[in-house]
């Protein structure tokens, strides 16, 4: 069936330094790729996504790459700060109303 | 601030006693999720509602049950709780599904002993 793989599960940084996760999904119809930040307590919440017709999309710290052909799609931060801390969720709509999550990233940002 | 609530945020039961999450909406939007999220695990889909017509996923057991009374309120009730299925329960909306952003209320924890 579908499925999304992410990695790394956990991830260590220093405050400052840049993160990457990465992900890849096995349904090429898969159009829509959100990312989701999970606090402590709450639920996700998403911080950028990206459609298959872009190569890249950027907001502020935060960038998403996608490359449809590998079925590859990465989260890059810039400059972490400690409020970053959190787990990250990618996922893929693998169409209907169906999205499939990956297993998500702990992130730590050493101050 | 149009948000997604959930009530109760905890919520302790025994084994076998059924009990019902509740999840409001005052987004005005048509679709509405209900998410399983086992420790450190994703989310996982149980059913939706598009306004009225209720979707359950294949393998969600015949123990969840879900109600959308109204655009605003969902319910999700486990008929007879088991030790595994202690676990976040997020509800979810989305304007219209499809390639949409979802979002997420805060969740509810179910402890079950």
């Amino acid at each position: 069936g579908e499925n999304v793989e992410q990695h790394p599960s956990t991830l260590s940084v220093q405050e400052g330094d840049s993160a990457v996760i990465k992900c890849t999904y096995s349904d090429s119809a898969s159009n829509y790729f959100p990312w989701y930040k999970q606090e402590l307590g709450k639920g996700p919440q998403l911080i950028i996504d990206i459609r298959s017709n872009v190569g890249e999309k950027k907001d502020q710290r935060i960038a998403v790459t996608l490359n449809k052909t590998a079925k590859h799609f990465s989260l890059h931060i810039t400059e972490t700060q400690p409020e970053d801390s959190a787990v990250y969720f990618c996922a893929a709509h693998t169409g209907g109303f169906k999205t499939i999550f990956g297993a998500g990233t702990r992130l730590f940002v050493k101050a | 601030d149009a948000m997604v609530i959930q009530n109760p945020r905890y919520q302790v039961t025994q084994f076998g006693k059924p009990v019902t999450l509740s999840c409001s909406q005052t987004l005005n939007h048509n679709v509405m999720y209900w998410y399983q999220q086992k420790s450190s695990q994703a989310p996982k889909l149980l059913f939706h509602y598009y306004d009225k017509d209720f979707n359950n996923e294949a393998d969600t057991p015949d123990n969840f049950q879900s109600r959308r009374p109204n655009t605003s309120f969902c319910f999700l009730d486990i008929r007879s709780p088991g030790l595994g299925d202690a676990a976040m329960y997020l509800c979810a909306t989305a304007p219209n599904g499809g390639e949409e952003t979802q979002y997420f209320g805060p969740g509810t924890r179910l402890l079950v002993l």
